[in-house]
């Protein structure tokens, strides 16, 4: 049992270069989430997901687009990446809304 | 928007103390959650807490929901150094339901936490 897994690691943009970045989860979860991590910020939800197929825009997703085609996997796009963008990006799952177990993270740097 | 404030935003403290910290909201919350995060990893969560007044233990970890449902707090009770990390509150929302907002978390800003062996 993995948990939450979140690949990749690390990873280094240029200004425009796109990526996807991919959460699984093999809880069983239904809801799923993506955050980003700055610096005196906390957490902040990007998006999430309430069950297979369904999305919702969390406090900040300017940028960012997601899916949700598998319950199991809940993927996060950067179609332009820009440096605003650097952070560290959390997925989290969860069985209700309230628990939420959190993926170890994928630090983004955009140059 | 909702917001929480955690205090204090940092800890120093000397190993074999005992640390308290809380959290405050601007609305009242039917949820309390406290999470660890230690450095270059993921938050993991500590207790929840689901009633009004709900007193929960986790080892040396105990955390209260609030009376008034707009605050919390955390105890830890003889600190090691690996209690080093920051320690976030969160909350889902209004007591009432609000449609989509229940399936959030609100986060603080989280309380450093330093140990000195």
């Amino acid at each position: 049992n993995a948990g939450v897994t979140q690949t990749p690691k690390f990873r280094v943009l240029k200004t425009g270069q796109s990526m996807t970045l991919l959460c699984a989860q093999d809880m069983n979860h239904e809801y799923m989430y993506w955050y980003r991590q700055d610096p005196g910020m906390g957490l902040r939800l990007i998006h999430y997901s309430v069950g297979e197929g369904t999305t919702a825009k969390g406090e900040v997703p300017d940028g960012y687009n997601v899916s949700r085609l598998k319950k199991q996997n809940f993927l996060l796009g950067l179609e332009s990446a820009a440096p605003s963008q650097t952070s560290v990006y959390f997925c989290a799952s969860s069985y209700s809304w309230a628990e939420q177990y959190f993926g170890p993270g994928t630090r983004l740097t955009v140059t | 928007g909702q917001q929480l404030n955690q205090s204090p935003q940092s800890m120093f403290i000397q190993e074999g103390e005992d640390v308290s910290m809380n959290c405050t909201s601007s609305s009242i919350f039917n949820t309390w959650l406290w999470y660890k995060q230690d450095p270059g990893e993921g938050p993991v969560l500590l207790i929840a807490l689901y009633k009004a007044g709900e007193l929960t233990s986790n080892g040396r970890l105990t955390a209260q929901f609030g009376i008034t449902r707009k605050d919390s707090f955390l105890n830890i009770s003889a600190s090691i150094p690996s209690d080093v990390g920051i320690y976030f509150c969160a909350g889902p929302g209004p007591s009432r339901g609000s449609g989509g907002s229940n399936y959030k978390l609100t986060f603080g800003k989280g309380t450093l936490l330093t140990v000195n062996p």
